[in-house]
């Protein structure tokens, strides 16, 4: 089956300028995560949705960040006014409950001038 | 809070020759364990999980991975290293109860020598 995908692949943006990355878990997956990966660096964990609950922001680096999702489906980071710190692979992914293994997609690559 | 130690950035193995990568976290409780693979231009494919019982699991591709609770550790060994097996590998910790969000290692970057 059709695994976790995300758009854009590669994204450059202007320092100051907003930014949305997407991502399409695998379907039925109720849990979704968002992760960052810095040059040479391990993942960070941003945010976490289960299901209709309240989402875990407890990762999410600045108020700058913020993401949405619609019910047990696609799920959108908000970058506002990006800095050159955020330049990053970010990558989502899914599990069918929690806690289970994580199935990563190939992440969007920001690059921020 | 948590934390997973691979102090191994860089290991060079020759093809045929065994592997083991290290991995030590930090963790009040009982982990959730995991071991992944980056290849380049590639997302993270998972080799193998510990959630509980048997402390050695095996994984896909050969791997396998052994939870010591005493050492905090949870080493990924392959018998026999193929050329395939060049990428990044990750170890990572899920809290129990905490919805199994992630904390990865910093890494260890595997190349193979022919």
């Amino acid at each position: 089956g059709a695994g976790v995908s995300q758009s854009p692949s590669n994204k450059v943006t202007e320092k100051g300028k907003d930014v949305e990355l997407r991502c399409d878990p695998i379907s039925g997956h109720t849990a979704l995560y968002w992760y960052r990966q810095r040059l040479g660096q391990g993942l960070e964990f941003l945010i976490y949705f289960q299901g209709n609950s309240a989402p875990d922001k407890s990762g999410l680096p600045s108020d700058r960040f913020s993401a949405e999702r619609t019910g047990e489906s696609v799920s959108t980071l908000t970058i506002q006014r990006t800095q050159q710190e955020d330049s990053a692979v970010y990558l989502c992914a899914s599990s069918p409950f929690s806690p289970s293994e994580q199935y990563f997609g190939p992440g969007t690559r920001l690059t921020v001038t | 809070a948590q934390s997973v130690t691979q102090p191994d950035i860089h290991i060079t193995v020759s093809e045929g020759a065994s592997l083991e990568l290290r991995c030590n976290y930090s963790y009040g409780a009982t982990p959730y364990l995991f071991w992944y693979v980056q290849s380049p231009g590639q997302g993270l494919q998972l080799l193998l999980k510990y959630f509980s019982g048997d402390t050695l699991v095996q994984g896909i591709k050969g791997f396998e991975a052994e939870f010591k609770r005493s050492q905090s550790s949870f080493n990924l060994r392959k018998p026999s290293v193929h050329w395939s097996d060049a990428a990044e590998y990750f170890c990572a910790v899920g809290i129990t109860g905490g919805g199994n969000k992630l904390t990865f290692g910093t890494g260890t970057q595997l190349k193979v020598e022919l």
